[in-house]
């Protein structure tokens, strides 16, 4: 099974500030990855597929990059509402998902 | 706008079947295009594949649940049900289905509580 490693676990933020998230595969992937925010009892939300294309109606302050198996979520201006956990999930091989990033607001 | 809603017990107890249906409405379930799946988030952590389902029958399941897995589609309903036997309490979980197109979880439900407790 492919093992995805989020790191860091958690991540504090000041508002306006920019948020990295890193997702690490344990083989290559190519680009079948995608990002999910999941905000306190709600269900997760499709951020990024294809490593790095926009799903529909999400703010351009989301992005997302790399390919292989390293992987970034940057989050270019922080605001209020991006309190949540986020995952990264393969697709490239059955289904995995990463443990989760908690972003915070500092 | 599509929706998706699970609906089922919220306890079950050990050793029994856990059963769940996802109710799909603003949009096609028979589309080609899709795959339908479930995934499920046990308390406090992260989330786990169990399996998915192609609007033809086909079924794709976790390898460590296979066993006690079974996923199947009522076109005519628009349901997905989920079927899991045997649980335990290692099974209580947030379990929610999900749209797929082209691999990634695009519509997901809101989710429904099992929890599994004599």
């Amino acid at each position: 099974e492919i093992v995805m490693t989020q790191s860091p676990a958690s991540l504090s933020v000041s508002p306006g500030e920019r948020a990295t998230l890193s997702c690490r595969v344990s083989q290559s992937i190519s680009s079948n990855l995608a990002w999910y925010q999941q905000k306190p009892g709600q269900a997760p939300r499709l951020l990024i597929y294809g490593a790095s294309i926009r799903a529909t109606g999400i703010p351009a302050r989301f992005s997302g990059s790399g390919s292989g198996t390293e992987f970034t979520l940057t989050i270019s201006s922080l605001q209020s509402e991006d309190v949540a956990v986020y995952y990264c999930h393969q697709y490239n091989n059955w289904h995995t998902f990463g443990q989760g990033t908690k972003v915070e607001i500092k | 706008q599509l929706q998706l809603q699970e609906s089922g017990p919220g306890l079950v107890k050990p050793s029994e079947t856990l059963s769940l249906i996802c109710t799909v409405s603003g949009g096609s379930i028979s589309s080609s295009s899709y795959f339908w799946g479930w995934i499920r988030q046990p308390p406090g952590k992260g989330l786990e594949w169990i399996g998915s389902i192609y609007s033809s029958g086909t079924t794709y399941y976790k390898p460590s649940l296979k066993s006690r897995v079974t996923i199947s589609v009522d076109m005519s309903k628009k349901q997905i049900s989920l079927k899991l036997s045997s649980v335990t309490a290692a099974d209580t979980a947030v379990y929610y289905c999900a749209r797929l197109v082209d691999k990634r979880l695009d519509y997901w439900g809101q989710g429904n509580l099992v929890t599994v407790s004599s």
